[in-house]
């Protein structure tokens, strides 16, 4: 069975600088996809980033890119020029390409911005 | 598009009370998915609907849950009798289902049960 985990459970980073926040997997699958989603204060999860595990390139959203190491089963997310309104639970998940459904959800990574 | 919409945003009730909640996925999505938020468990998936169809309820807590999608612009979910156990957050996520999409959240129901 497929596991997401999410080593920090809190991170805090000064408003302008670069956060990056760890997300390791275990799949014996090769075909599956990564993303990253945003839960702030009100509670709405919210798409961050998306990886699709037979692209070698990292993807990118303006500030947001991602450092996928296929092999060593590491999706970290990269959060540059940190602003206030990024400050939110961050969860890392999983989803097999053979599935259309089951995400698989990390615990989640609480980021702090620091004015 | 409004995105999903869950009613109510809140839900306050007494232990063996009736519950329902309520979504309205994003139009032209097939897939519908409800979830739970606690601290202790996380995001745990309960059911899964597809072309209003339900394909996997294995995540389904216990026989005082139940849930439907009589069309596939509406779902409930329902709880009978509510227990305090079951305070939670309770999310409708819908998708296109094709390959590689995401799930498109609602702002949660948060559920207290007292």
């Amino acid at each position: 069975a497929q596991t997401v985990t999410q080593s920090q459970p809190e991170m805090s980073v000064q408003e302008a600088e670069t956060v990056t926040l760890s997300c390791t997997y275990d799949t014996s699958e090769s075909d599956y996809y990564l993303f990253w989603y945003k839960q702030p204060p009100s509670r709405q999860m919210i798409l961050v980033i998306r990886q699709e595990a037979y692209k070698q390139q990292n993807a990118t959203e303006n500030r947001f890119s991602v450092n996928f190491q296929k092999a060593a089963k590491s999706f970290s997310l990269k959060i540059s020029d940190s602003q206030l309104g990024d400050a939110a639970m961050y969860f890392c998940a999983y989803r097999s390409a053979g599935s259309n459904y089951q995400l698989i959800w990390g615990a989640g990574t609480k980021l702090i911005i620091k004015p | 598009d409004a995105g999903v919409i869950q009613s109510p945003r809140h839900e306050v009730t007494e232990m063996g009370q009736e519950v329902t909640l309520r979504c309205k996925p994003i139009s032209g999505h097939n897939s519908l998915f409800w979830y739970r938020q606690t601290m202790m468990r996380g995001l745990e998936l309960l059911i899964y609907f597809n072309n209003n169809v339900p394909i996997d309820d294995s995540g389904m807590p216990e026989d005082r849950f139940s849930a439907k999608m009589p069309n596939a612009s509406f779902s409930t979910l329902k709880i009978q009798p509510s227990e305090p156990r079951d305070s939670a957050v309770y999310f409708c996520a819908s998708s296109n289902g094709a390959r590689g999409t995401e799930a498109f959240f609602g702002q949660g129901t948060r559920l207290t049960v007292v």
